[in-house]
């Protein structure tokens, strides 16, 4: 049983447009949330984060919003880069703890 | 070094052999962790370790061992290798703490394996 899935298995998008990758979680007991970026051949790099205790976390081109009576994270790219085309994961921690439970992961492609 | 290094980048095993993958991270990272990657089911916690000398059990810890016998070093080892440990295997490492930010993982470049 998933308790973070990721629906979208792939998503392209043109450059200069808005990118939206979404999450859905079962846990109500998650408290911290991250997303991860990932090219081929190379291991996950941490983007950005969100405390449950707030509903939206911006740096830069990257917007992370968090809707907890949903249970549903998005992260926004705008504008969208060719360089954004990656494996994208998002991940959840169990209040308190350190270890992180990840989503299946979406591909994203951005056309030029 | 620089963060979080994995060896080797990859192997061909043949099934029923020993296999140790190793990690050393260069940050003085409390907490490591080793995770497996397979297509559509993301990263699974294997093995994790808090703090040198302890080590406990993640999603998927069967056919794996882990020691943690100093800060740097979480080597993973396969007892005797089967088909479906074939993965990329990530080694990773926080800081750790209960408080917020403290869990940002970091990943090493991954391992192939390949499991024959």
């Amino acid at each position: 049983d998933q308790q973070v899935k990721q629906n979208s298995p792939s998503l392209s998008v043109q450059e200069g447009r808005i990118s939206i990758l979404n999450c859905d979680y079962t846990n109500s007991m998650f408290d911290y949330f991250l997303w991860y970026k990932k090219y081929p051949a190379e291991g996950p790099t941490f983007l950005i984060s969100i405390s449950s205790i707030k509903d939206k976390n911006e740096d830069g081109r990257f917007t992370v919003f968090l809707n907890k009576s949903a249970k549903h994270l998005s992260l926004h790219i705008v504008p969208s880069q060719p360089g954004d085309s990656a494996v994208y994961f998002c991940a959840a921690r169990v209040r308190s703890g350190n270890k992180l439970v990840f989503g299946a992961g979406t591909i994203l492609r951005v056309k030029s | 070094i620089a963060g979080i290094t994995q060896a080797p980048t990859s192997q061909i095993l043949a099934a029923g052999r020993r296999m140790t993958l190793r990690c050393t991270q260069d940050m003085r990272h409390n907490a490591m962790y080793w995770y497996r990657q397979d297509l559509g089911l993301g990263l699974r916690l294997i093995h994790y370790s808090n703090t040198a000398g302890t080590t406990g059990k993640g999603e998927v810890p069967d056919g794996y061992s882990v020691s943690r016998a100093n800060t740097d070093d979480f080597p993973l080892t396969l007892a005797s290798a089967v088909p479906s440990q074939t993965s990329v295997y990530f080694c990773a490492s926080s800081e750790h703490g209960t408080t917020a930010g403290t869990e940002t993982q970091y990943f090493g470049p991954g391992t192939r394996l390949l499991v024959l």
